[in-house]
């Protein structure tokens, strides 16, 4: 089965620690995508790649990092810099880079951080 | 830069009625717009999506959506809406020609026995 796959689907960190959160695809996408989630805020994008090697910064970005060595992984780490990471992240994916946003979005099901 | 608008966070109807779940964007420029549902603890997935051609667009789960590009308005509706139903409902649209889209606040669909 082709799908987005994320892990684990429930984290929980202490304060002052970096966590890495997984993110796999087998479509072959393209375009990569990291979102936040926090209740009655919508989704917030953290982070997007077109190609591997690149990406660039959403509108939330400081306090997290990302890489994109391979086409199907695009792994988030939350930095002890992040000041109030406790939420729900959000992968996805898209076929094509230069859609122009065309392109509909498949998303993992998603992992809960909460940092105690 | 693009901005959508869901005006309602929470809408409760009775199983079996109508809905009508609202979204506006910020610019008549060119856009694509789009309808996402998220089930309890799940990740999104695609209701609909309008790229262009006709204005009235059908999409999974008996839902549709009219694009209205002189009020830029993409409200989502249901003829009659089933338990199944409950979830929350994102409206998104493109963001001028970048491989990303904005994402609304989302609206709590509430399904009454």
């Amino acid at each position: 089965d082709g799908g987005i796959t994320q892990s684990p689907k429930y984290l929980f960190r202490k304060e002052g620690q970096n966590v890495t959160l997984s993110c796999e695809q087998n479509l072959n996408h393209d375009a990569m995508y990291w979102y936040r989630q926090d209740p009655g805020q919508g989704l917030r994008l953290i982070y997007y790649s077109q190609i591997v090697n690149d990406f660039q910064k959403g509108d939330i970005a400081e306090g997290y990092s990302v890489s994109r060595e391979k086409k199907e992984s695009f792994p988030l780490t939350v930095t002890s810099a992040q000041k109030n990471p406790t939420a729900f992240y959000l992968c996805a994916s898209s076929p094509q880079r230069g859609a122009g946003g065309a392109d509909t979005q498949y998303f993992g099901p998603g992992t809960r951080l909460t940092v105690l | 830069a693009q901005s959508v608008t869901q005006l309602d966070s929470q809408v409760p109807v009775f199983e079996e009625a109508p809905v009508e779940l609202r979204c506006n964007y910020s610019s008549s420029v060119s856009v694509y717009l789009f309808w996402y549902v998220q089930y309890p603890n799940q990740g999104l997935q695609l209701l609909l999506k309008y790229l262009s051609g006709s204005t009235l667009v059908k999409g999974i789960n008996g839902f549709e959506a009219e694009f209205n590009k002189s009020q830029t308005s993409f409200h989502l509706r249901k003829p009659s809406v089933h338990i199944s139903d409950t979830a929350e409902y994102f409206c998104a649209v493109s963001d001028g020609g970048e491989d990303k889209i904005i994402f609304g606040k989302g609206t709590r669909l509430h399904i009454l026995p």
